[in-house]
């Protein structure tokens, strides 16, 4: 089993919905989690953190279930430009940090 | 300020030759880690640097594979004897530890190899 596992898509959406992703996490010992996203060609670029009481910024929400071990991504009135992959990180005490990346998860935001 | 930068951009070479790449991470970052993206896939973690020692080179896929890191800044990556399977985009990130919340990671543009 992974240590952070996303559905890897792709979503497929229209311009103005609202779509939500999942990620697992494995290892208990999980500190600190963020979601990251990655445009094509281009390198992976921090989105938000996410904090135990849940944080939003703008059209983006993000949650974290310690319980079960999962964080989410909402996104709210999708744009064309929200197209991209999503990736799910999370940072496991080890002393210091082992940092985790999942696959990602694509999206396509369509007129 | 400036943020991660890497050099080649793109680098082309033929089947065993040797390349090294080169990664210059955020001023003040301790931590710098070195992944590989293949066309569509997610990240491979290769190697972990905290200051100039790398606890953590569990991902390197080969003895060709190495890397350094001098003065607790620059690092390189160097690939001996290419073979196509080692084909890919070479992302650099370097990290700051936040106290207690954990380290952010910021990456340069990535290095596209390509061995013909």
């Amino acid at each position: 089993r992974k240590e952070v596992e996303q559905d890897p898509g792709p979503f497929n959406v229209p311009e103005g919905a609202t779509v939500a992703f999942n990620c697992t996490y494995s290892n208990s010992a999980s500190q600190s989690f963020f979601w990251y996203r990655q445009d094509c060609r281009k390198e992976p670029k921090l989105l938000m953190s996410v904090y135990s009481s849940g944080n939003e910024d703008g059209r983006f929400t993000a949650q974290l279930n310690r319980a079960s071990q999962y964080i989410s991504l909402l996104i709210r009135d999708s744009k064309l430009s929200d197209s991209a992959t999503y990736l799910c990180v999370v940072n496991v005490r080890t002393g210091g940090f082992k940092t985790i990346f999942g696959a990602g998860t694509r999206l396509f935001v369509k007129a | 300020g400036a943020g991660v930068s890497q050099s080649p951009s793109n680098k082309v070479t033929e089947k065993g030759k040797d390349v090294e790449l080169r990664c210059d991470p955020i001023s003040g970052h301790t931590a710098l880690y070195w992944y590989r993206q293949s066309l569509g896939q997610g990240l491979e973690f290769l190697i972990y640097f905290q200051g100039n020692s790398a606890p953590d080179k569990s991902g390197l896929p080969s003895d060709r594979f190495s890397a350094e890191r001098t003065g607790g800044s620059v690092s390189t990556l160097t690939i001996q004897r290419t073979q196509q399977e080692d084909s890919a985009v070479y992302l650099c990130a370097s990290t700051i530890v936040r106290g207690a919340v954990g380290e952010t990671q910021y990456f340069g543009p990535g290095t596209r190899l390509l061995v013909l």
